[in-house]
């Protein structure tokens, strides 16, 4: 199938580690926040997100974390698996509309 | 499967046609996005419609490039006499209500210009 982001950042992993991707955000009026996962000849799919009054959200395997001083939001895999190789992107709500920042690439190997 | 739903998947055509895209939104979502996506990048925002009124136009629209959702339901964008450029997938997203809600994609339409 066809690749997202041939020249994206990439992060490799191996196998039940933990993985930790970021990603900076420029409008600090932003209050909310999410994280999408992209396979390669798929739409983004939602992982999670986050409100602006809030520095830290768990989900299954997932923890977001907002820094809100610095600007920076993570995310962070927990045990990694091969199924989570993907593209990841974070997007802000600007307005009405999503704004997607730069994907990282996570490969993960046995 | 009650996810958002795109149509078709991929179109190849010569440079010059006019294609026309589909997508059925996740029932009772009354907002619905178009983004395009290019190789390497993150979506970037087209247009968006809160039911059938189109609320919003990215500067990326150009007048050759057309979306509808008449009924408030399905929506459609059409490339009017299409370039090279227009290469990319393009995707629709839904979501009920307010922005803080998470916009739910479909696999999108991957469109060849030859």
């Amino acid at each position: 199938g066809e690749s997202v982001g041939l020249h994206l950042p990439t992060l490799s992993v191996q196998e039940g580690d933990n993985s930790i991707i970021n990603c900076a955000y420029s409008n600090s009026a932003s209050d909310y926040f999410i994280w999408y996962k992209q396979e390669s000849g798929k739409g983004p799919q939602f992982i999670i997100d986050i409100r602006s009054n809030m520095d830290k959200r768990q989900g299954q395997r997932v923890t977001v974390l907002l820094n809100k001083t610095v600007k920076h939001l993570s995310l962070q895999i927990a045990a990694t698996q091969p199924g989570d190789s993907a593209v990841y992107f974070c997007a802000e709500i600007r307005g009405d509309k999503l704004i997607f920042g730069t994907g990282t690439r996570l490969q993960v190997f046995p | 499967d009650t996810g958002v739903s795109q149509n078709p998947r991929h179109k190849i055509t010569k440079r010059g046609q006019n294609v026309t895209f589909r997508c059925d939104p996740i029932s009772e979502h009354n907002r619905l996005y178009w983004y395009r996506q290019t190789l390497g990048q993150g979506p970037e925002f087209l247009t968006y419609f809160q039911n059938e009124a189109q609320l919003e136009k990215s500067r990326l629209l150009s007048d050759r490039f057309s979306a509808e959702r008449p009924k408030g339901s399905f929506s459609t964008l059409e490339i009017q006499r299409t370039e090279q450029g227009d290469s990319a997938m393009y995707l629709c997203a839904s979501t009920k209500g307010a922005v803080d809600q998470p916009q739910h994609f479909g696999d999108g339409t991957r469109l060849s210009i030859l």
